[in-house]
Order: structure tokens, then sequence, then C-alpha cells
């Protein structure tokens, strides 16, 4: 059974219009990521969660903006898309952030801007 | 300087032959080390962690981890096909990634 879920997994959306990417969790763990991922490049991590507290990466730009209303959920807004936004955005989470602690990740949303 | 760094590659080898991959991170507090194997179009997949010193085994699959050189490898013994992939180090913390190297292995 999944353990991480992201819906939807292709999701098209306008130009400049807001839209929201989703990620829960069975796993219960207290850290929850979500990363960009352009083709052929690496998972870009925008901000994680460690439990309620949230961490946005120094580059990640003011249009994503991120909700964990609970330990199962998080949401990722984007509210103005732009062509450059378009690319696979991926959640992960793991118990905690210690030595040899796992993540897992969810199958992606693909997210296309036209 | 990037956190975590490649090459990017492609890393190509015969089928059979060792694929080595390297990483080399900048934080010298880093505690421990995955490798990530992640096919087109598919979510990243967890191989191995390692967080000592030394080398890590298994089954195929040896992780080397020299702390003072700040370098991690990814060796992957007998390679087959279906190794071909992009693979990636990551930093545990914050899970940041380096931009992977694309192996392929050639029949």
């Amino acid at each position: 059974d999944a353990m991480v879920i992201q819906n939807p997994r292709y999701q098209v959306t306008q130009f400049g219009k807001p839209v929201t990417l989703s990620c829960s969790q069975t796993l219960n763990h207290n850290v929850m990521y979500w990363y960009q991922q352009k083709s052929s490049q690496a998972p870009k991590l925008l901000f994680h969660y460690y439990d309620k507290d949230f961490n946005n990466e120094a580059d990640t730009p003011d249009n994503f903006q991120s909700r964990r209303p609970n330990t199962s959920f998080c949401f990722l807004d984007i509210r103005s898309p732009g062509l450059g936004d378009a690319a696979m955005y991926l959640c992960a989470t793991s118990a905690d952030q210690g030595v040899d602690t796992e993540a897992f990740f969810g199958q992606g949303t693909r997210l296309t801007v036209v | 300087q990037k956190e975590v760094e490649q090459n990017s590659g492609p890393l190509s080898v015969p089928e059979g032959a060792i694929a080595s991959l390297n990483c080399t991170y900048s934080d010298r507090g880093s505690q421990s080390f995955f490798w990530y194997r992640q096919y087109s179009g598919k979510s990243p997949e967890l191989i191995m962690s390692i967080y000592s010193n030394g080398d890590k085994e298994d089954g195929r699959f040896t992780a080397q981890l020299n702390k003072a050189s700040q370098y991690v490898s990814l060796l992957i013994r007998d390679s087959q096909p279906s190794d071909s992939a992009t693979y990636l180090c990551a930093v545990t913390g914050k899970l940041i990634f380096g931009q992977g190297t694309t192996l392929q292995v050639k029949p």
C-alpha cells in the first residue's frame, strides 16, 4: 500500500491561476519535504516541515507557499504559476532528520502550465 | 559551492562491469548520506545509506564514505541494463540532493 500519496498525479493549470498540490502520508512521520524537479535536473528542495516548524529554502520563490494542517497532510500552493514552474513536484517524508533516517517519496505530481 | 556535488555524466559501462559513482559534500559536519536511484519519470528510491567511514555492502552495491576527504561513492558490481538510471547522492538533515549521475549500462 502506498505510504506517501500525492494528488493529483497530473495537473494542468493556466498561467497565473493559483494551484494546490497535496501530499498525504500514513507513516506518522514528523518531517515532510517538497521538491521541484525539472527535466534532467536533480530534485530541488523548496521547503520542509519538522512537525509544525516550517523551514523555507533561501532561494525558494515567494510564489511558492506551503501548509501543513496536521501530521498526515501537506500542501504546496503556487500562487501565480508561470511557464517556468512546469515541473514534477515531489513530496517526501521521514521519521526525523537524524543519522540513517530513510525518506519515503510519493509518486509525484507533474504540473503543466498553459 | 554547492552542498553536494556529483558528475552529471553520462557514465557508460558495459554489462557486467563495475560502475563507480562519486559524490563530494561541503559541510564537514554532515553525518550521513543516502544513495537514491531514479528512473526517468519516476520518484527516487533508496538504494543505500551510510554514516560510518569505510565500506558498506548490500548485494551488488557498495557504498564508501571518507569523512576526512568529504567523499562518498557508490560501486555497482556486475552492472545490468536495468541499472541504467540517474543516481542521486543526498546528505541527511535537510535531505539535499546532488545533481545526479546518469548511468548507462550497455548490453
